[in-house]
């Protein structure tokens, strides 16, 4: 079935670090890729989306490719700051499907 | 504000004990559906509607009820609780299922089964 598989385990890095979080999928046909933060005690927010092959989005300098060929949405910033400390997830819309299927999450953590 | 709002924001459970979390949506959003977040799990869903009156399972529904009178809301039953459904319970609306404008969430439910 469709699926996002995130890369193990927390990342802590120092504040201005280049962060890249890797994510790739399964999915038959052409699934919507997203990107949602959950800062501590709340909600999860959507952080950035793409709807086809090639498409960037982008948000808050954040930015992730749909790469079709490389079945990957890998989620990059190139300065990251205190306030980014987060837990990031990958997530699919299967084309016609009613489920958004999650990744497992990335704890983020930026030291000062 | 407009958005999704989820009752009560903690809540500790007996064993055996039945409850209803509620969740409602002022959006006018067509599809409704409620996760649980576990530590490694990532979330993982429970139950969804693609509108009033109807209901589908997803990965986990065992030991949950749903029902949709309304639009606006959608209560998630637990018929009996056990310590396996302590988790972080959110609540998350679309105006479609699948929607490229992604979902809207709750800021969640955190509740412990002892």
């Amino acid at each position: 079935g469709d699926s996002v598989t995130q890369m193990e385990g927390p990342v802590t890095l120092s504040e201005e670090a280049f962060l890249t979080i890797n994510c790739t999928y399964t999915a038959t046909g052409y699934p919507s890729l997203f990107w949602y933060v959950q800062y501590p005690g709340e909600g999860l927010q959507l952080l950035l989306k793409a709807t086809k092959a090639d498409d960037k989005g982008s948000n808050k300098g954040f930015e992730a490719t749909y790469r079709k060929e490389t079945t990957s949405f890998h989620l990059e910033k190139g300065s990251v700051q205190v306030s980014d400390s987060a837990v990031y997830f990958c997530a699919l819309a299967p084309y016609g499907n009613n489920r958004l299927a999650f990744g497992k999450g990335n704890q983020v953590v930026v030291i000062p | 504000n407009a958005g999704v709002t989820q009752t009560p924001k903690f809540q500790v459970l007996k064993t055996g004990q039945s409850m209803t979390l509620q969740c409602a949506q002022d959006m006018n959003h067509e599809y409704m559906s409620w996760y649980r977040q576990d530590p490694g799990m990532g979330l993982r869903l429970i139950h969804y509607s693609v509108g009033a009156g109807i209901t589908d399972q997803g990965e986990v529904p065992n030991g949950y009820n749903v029902s949709r009178s309304t639009t606006e809301d959608f209560p998630l039953r637990l018929l009996s609780a056990a310590p396996s459904q302590t988790s972080v319970y959110f609540c998350a609306s679309s105006y479609v299922g699948g929607s490229i404008d992604g979902y809207t969430f709750g800021s969640g439910t955190r509740l412990t089964v002892v």
